[in-house]
Parts: structure tokens; C-alpha cells; sequence
């Protein structure tokens, strides 16, 4: 399995609070996404990353931010968090090798109350 | 806008009997690829169709792809109780290279 690993897994919280969900890969690969899964929506992407400090908006970026500052670690940030934003969230990794065949995180469960 | 739409939404079928999903895109593509989901889990990859590619086989997955209808179809044969799960196909379009669009995915439960 590759080593992706995302926190928290769940949590909850309150409308207009900060929320940073991060994905940690060990596999070195180039390409990080994240993704948001809702029901009647599929997988939507918000934001990736291509390299260090190189990001680039998704279908659905608004509202989130991301940073990327090593190679192993993706940052997803709701600035503030809105009720809408409730949502599977998952990350994903890409290798340079690899034909755009992704390889994904457990998933960060947040509810934003 | 989603690229790929499953169709059809759900699916459920008898263990021991083969099952069809299709997918539909819209733009021109590099690659389509599937993905399974079981409940609570995160995606994993299952096969990758090159857009020069009719059809390729993996183990009891056969995937298919019509680059003239814009459609691709996965069939899995002697279905499991393991194969429940949902499929998403997902689409590397020519011009958002490495950024992958999936559809909305089928939701596939095998009767025992």
C-alpha cells in the first residue's frame, strides 16, 4: 500500500473556525491532490500540487486554500470553515512514473456544525 | 463539471453472475482508468485503458473503451461477495494532464 497518511481522520467544529487537514506521503511522488467526496457529486477536485511550493486550483477551490512546503507534506486549509464545506475529503498521490494512476488516503471526515 | 458519468447508478446482481458498468465522457482523454471504493475506504485503482486501447483485461476485470462514443464499459466477471463496493471511472483529459475527473460512480452489491 503506498504510505499516505491523512489527519485528523475526523473532526468536528463549528462555522467560521480555521480548519487544516494535512496528508503526509512517504512515496516521494511529484503529484498531490485533494479531493472532496459528496453524495450525488462523486470526487471533486479543490486544489493539487505539481512540486514544492507549485499549486493549482481545482473544479472546486473556492473557499479552500493549500501549501505545500516539502515534498511529503499537503496542507488543505479551510480559512473559514461554512457548513457546505461538510465533506469527505480525500488526498491523493501521483508518481511521475505513473500513467496519472492515483493512489489515496483514508479520507478526513469533517462536519462542519 | 464532471467529465465521466457511471451509469447505470446501482447495481445488484446474484454471486456467480457478471456485471456491466459504463461510463460516458465528454472531452478527448489520454487515458480512462477505474477505481473501487468499499464503504468508509478510500479509492483504489484498478486498471488503466490507453486512449489508443479497445479493450484490456485484468484477472476477472475486462474494460473496454470507445474513444468514438466517448464511452467506456467495466465488466466484472463470476462476481463476488468481495466486489461490493462502488466503481468510479476517471479521466485524465489531454489538456488537464495529471489532474484525474471522475464520475459519479455505481454503486454495485453482490447477493450472496
Amino acid at each position: 500500500d503506498a504510505g499516505i497518511t491523512q489527519s485528523p481522520r475526523h473532526k468536528v467544529t463549528e462555522t467560521g473556525t480555521p480548519v487544516t487537514l494535512r496528508c503526509h506521503q512517504t512515496e516521494n511522488h511529484r503529484y498531490m491532490y485533494w479531493y472532496r467526496q459528496d453524495p450525488g457529486h462523486g470526487l471533486r477536485l479543490i486544489h493539487y500540487s505539481y512540486g514544492v511550493k507549485d499549486t493549482d486550483k481545482g473544479e472546486v477551490s473556492d473557499g479552500y486554500s493549500v501549501s505545500r512546503s516539502k515534498t511529503e507534506d499537503f496542507l488543505l486549509t479551510l480559512e473559514s470553515a461554512t457548513s457546505s464545506q461538510t465533506s469527505v475529503y480525500f488526498c491523493a498521490i501521483s508518481g511521475l512514473a505513473g500513467e496519472g494512476e492515483l493512489f489515496f488516503g483514508e479520507g478526513s471526515r469533517l462536519t462542519v456544525l | 463539471s464532471q467529465q465521466g458519468e457511471e451509469d447505470p447508478q446501482a447495481l445488484s446482481i446474484q454471486e456467480g453472475e457478471n456485471a456491466t458498468m459504463n461510463c460516458s465522457y465528454k472531452t478527448s482523454i489520454n487515458n480512462l482508468q477505474w477505481y473501487r471504493q468499499n464503504s468508509g475506504r478510500g479509492l483504489v485503482h484498478l486498471i488503466l485503458i490507453r486512449s489508443n486501447e479497445r479493450e484490456k483485461h485484468s484477472g476477472r476485470l475486462r474494460v473496454t473503451l470507445d474513444t468514438s462514443k466517448k464511452s467506456s464499459s467495466l465488466l466484472i466477471t463470476a462476481s463476488r461477495a468481495a466486489d461490493t463496493a462502488s466503481y468510479f471511472c476517471a479521466t485524465d483529459a489531454i489538456q488537464g494532464a495529471q489532474k484525474l475527473v471522475f464520475g459519479q460512480g455505481t454503486r454495485l452489491t453482490i447477493n450472496p
